[in-house]
Order: C-alpha cells, then structure tokens, then sequence
C-alpha cells in the first residue's frame, strides 16, 4: 500500500536555526497537510496546500514558517528561525479529492519528524 | 468552528473485555467524522471514518462506531479488545466543503490493555 514518507525521523537544531522538514506524499495525491502534535497535546492543523499554494495556514502558522512542493513529488516544511516552542512532532498528510473543497477524502500521514529545539 | 471532545484521557482494560471511547464533537455546519489510532513513534492510522448512509461504521481491527447526529457523538467501540490495541485514539471533524478538508482533532484516548 502506498505511504507517505517523512524524513529525517529525528531533528535536533539549535534555536534561531532553520530547519526543512521533507515529506514524500501518495504519488496520485493531490492535497497536502502539515499539522503538529506537541508533547502530550492533541494534533494540530497547520496548514493545506494545493495546486502550488497555500488553501489555509492556522493563526500557528506565521511568517517564520512555510512551505514548498519543489519538484512535483516533495512537499516541505520550513521553519527559519526556530523557537524552543517549536519542538514537536510534524506530520505531514496527503489525500485524494479530485473535487476542491469536498472534505471525504481520508488524510493518509506519515510517521512524523521529530524536531527537537535546543 | 468544529471542536471535538474525548472526555477519556485514558481508559485501561483488561484483555478480552469490550471497550469504549467517548468522542463528542460540535459544529455548526455538516461534518464527516474519522477515528484515527496512533501506535507508539508511528504516525496516525486511519481506523474507520463515517461519510453518510448507515449510522454504524465498520473498520480495521475489528473496531466500529456510531454516529449519532442528536447526540452530536461518535463512540468508538470494541468487543474484545487484544493487547496489540494499546494505543492513542484520536477522534476528528472535518467540513462537508469548504477552502480545504484540514482535520480537528480531539486530544486523544489512551487505551491501554491490561493482561
């Protein structure tokens, strides 16, 4: 079955670094997600991406943050200047939908990266 | 605004016995609902999700779940549970349309299944 990918599974980045998160979605897929889950707290959305750009970004997701799908297969997170509060798990999702805005499709989602703050 | 409630932070279980997660949810527009589990250092699996037609979903691993639209819920239930079911439950809303199907979560049931 296909999955998606994240890579790496473990970051460790000083503070006011930048970090990339990768991900690999379902080759067919056409919406892309990013959420988080800080430690102990539930998943959180951060943003959609489709047809090369932002559908929604959460009030999480502010100008230190942004994403990229470079080369048709990768999607990316970038963080540029990393705060401690930053230190989560990101997953990123993918799904189907043919059809814009129309919400059944199932998010499939990666294993996460760990981003570690220091 | 959608929200989601799992009033359960944890639920412990003996093995073999039937068990339930609670998930409440609360939106002014329609929603589809999804229970998604979390094995330890994996990402997030999807269980079993309710679209529309029969109010009882059936999905992997033997788990079901039922939407009840008065109640606004969506319990998640199991009749016997194996201890490779240990894990964090996370129930989810999305909107029927809108500029993009993200997910609300809930903040998760730990079930943890006891020998």
């Amino acid at each position: 079955e296909p999955e998606v990918t994240q890579t790496p599974s473990h970051q460790v980045t000083q503070m006011g670094q930048e970090v990339i998160l990768r991900c690999v979605p379902i080759s067919n897929h056409l919406y892309f997600y990013w959420y988080r889950q800080i430690l102990g707290q539930k998943v959180e959305f951060l943003v959609s991406f489709y047809n090369n750009e932002i559908s929604e970004k959460s009030e999480i997701f502010d100008d230190q943050f942004s994403v990229e799908r470079p080369d048709g297969s990768n999607f990316t997170l970038k963080i540029r200047s990393t705060k401690l509060e930053d230190s989560a798990m990101y997953f990123c999702a993918s799904s189907e939908g043919a059809f814009q805005g129309r919400g059944d499709q199932p998010q499939h989602f990666g294993d996460g990266t760990r981003l570690s703050i220091l | 605004a959608q929200s989601v409630t799992q009033l359960d932070s944890q639920v412990p279980v003996f093995e073999e016995a039937p068990v339930e997660l609670r998930c409440n949810y609360s939106s002014s527009v329609s929603v589809y609902l999804f229970w998604y589990v979390q094995y330890p250092n994996q990402g997030l699996q999807l269980l079993l999700k309710y679209l529309s037609g029969s109010t009882l979903v059936k999905g992997i691993n033997g788990f079901e779940a039922e939407f009840n639209k008065s109640q606004t819920s969506f319990h998640l239930r199991k009749p016997s549970v194996h201890i490779s079911d240990t894990a964090e439950y996370f129930c989810a809303v999305t909107r029927h349309w809108g500029a993009t199907n993200k997910l609300i979560f809930g903040t998760g049931t730990l079930l943890a299944v006891q020998p």
